[in-house]
This record gives structure tokens, C-alpha cells and sequence, in this order.
């Protein structure tokens, strides 16, 4: 298995509040994914990464941000968390463009 | 712009029976094509995938799938299912920059 975690794995918050989820890996991968799954949508990409301080924008970004400043760690924000960003949120990782990408066990969200 | 479509939501197939989930796509030039499995409450395994070269990819957990050009088509097969194939299916497609289209997933259930 890829060395991906992710932190934390399960997490309740109120509207309004900021959230950051981490995803760490130890594969030295230079490309890192964050995605969200809700029923019936399948995942769906937020906001990639393709180097250090190198970042994207995916199909669903509004109301996120991300951070990488190191190759290991890929931070993604909900600055003002709202109900609508309850979802289990999926970090990936893969060696370059258009490689397999290799997923983190996920993290659940719960905005209240 | 690009999609993948997954037919069916959810398949009831018997133990030792023979199955195959559709996925169709829509994407210009040579698609890379990704089959991932999700257990409940995990993250996504790679089951295959598709770059280029011959049209019949194995897999692991003795899955194929076919590439066919013709019908925008990706479609996955098991000759014989274990109960332990019960899962979530999720066809994806990668776009430039290792962005991943997923279709919305097939339920997959067996019976004893």
C-alpha cells in the first residue's frame, strides 16, 4: 500500500468554524489530489498539486484552499465551513502526470 | 467535456456467478482509463488500468477489463464472484494533468 495518511480520520464542526485537513505521504510523489465523495456524485477532484507551492484548481473548489510547502504534506482548508462541505474527503498521490494515483483511507466531515 | 457514465447503480449478482460492470466515456484523444474498488468505509484499491497497447488489461482479484474504442467503452468482468467482491465499483477517467473524471459508482452485491 502507498504510504498516504490522512488527519483526521473523522472530524464534527460547526458552520462558520475553519477546518484543515492533512494528508502526509512518504512516497515521494510529486503529484497530490484532494477529493470529495458524496452519494450518488461519486469523487470529485477539489484542488491538485503538481510540486511544492505548485497548486490547482479541481471541478468543485469553491470554499476550499489548499498548502503544500513540503513534498509530504498537501493541507486542505475550509475556511468557513458550511453544512453543504459535510463528506468524506479523499486524499491522492501519484509520480507524475497521468500515473496511477494511489488513494489515503479518507477522512469524514461533519459540518453541524 | 469529459464524463464517464456508469449505468447501473446497483447489481445483485450470485456467488460463482459471471459479472461484468459497464462504463462508458466521453473524452477526444486516447482516454487513460482506471478501474478502483471502494469497501465500506475505506478508501479506493486500484483494480486496473488502461494507458495503451492491448485492449484486454488483468487485474488483481482476478478482474479484466476491455478497451473498445468503437463503443467509448471500459467495461469490467469477473468470470466468478466471491462474496468478498462486494463492493463499490468506480470507473474513472484521467483528463491532462492527472485529473480524474469518476463515474458515480456501482454498487456491487453478492448473494450467497
Amino acid at each position: 500500500d502507498a504510504g498516504i495518511t490522512q488527519s483526521p480520520r473523522h472530524k464534527v464542526t460547526e458552520t462558520g468554524t475553519p477546518v484543515t485537513l492533512r494528508c502526509h505521504q512518504t512516497e515521494n510523489h510529486r503529484y497530490m489530489y484532494w477529493y470529495r465523495q458524496d452519494p450518488g456524485h461519486g469523487l470529485r477532484l477539489i484542488h491538485y498539486s503538481y510540486g511544492v507551492k505548485d497548486t490547482d484548481k479541481g471541478e468543485v473548489s469553491d470554499g476550499y484552499s489548499v498548502s503544500r510547502s513540503k513534498t509530504e504534506d498537501f493541507l486542505l482548508t475550509l475556511e468557513s465551513a458550511t453544512s453543504s462541505q459535510t463528506s468524506v474527503y479523499f486524499c491522492a498521490i501519484s509520480a507524475g502526470n497521468q500515473e496511477t494515483q494511489y488513494f489515503g483511507p479518507g477522512t469524514r466531515l461533519l459540518v453541524l | 467535456a469529459q464524463s464517464v457514465t456508469q449505468p447501473d447503480i446497483h447489481i445483485t449478482v450470485s456467488e460463482g456467478a459471471s459479472l461484468e460492470l459497464r462504463c462508458n466515456y466521453s473524452y477526444g484523444a486516447t482516454p487513460y482509463l482506471f478501474w478502483y474498488v471502494q469497501s465500506p468505509g475505506q478508501g479506493l484499491q486500484l483494480l486496473l488500468k488502461y494507458f495503451s497497447g492491448d485492449t484486454l488489461v488483468q487485474g488483481i482479484k482476478g478482474f479484466e477489463a476491455e478497451f473498445k474504442r468503437s463503443q467509448s467503452s471500459f467495461n469490467l468482468r469477473k468470470p466468478s464472484v466471491h462474496w468478498s467482491d462486494a463492493a463499490e465499483y468506480f470507473c474513472a477517467v484521467d483528463q491532462s494533468q492527472g485529473n480524474l473524471i469518476f463515474g458515480k459508482g456501482t454498487k456491487l452485491s453478492v448473494k450467497p
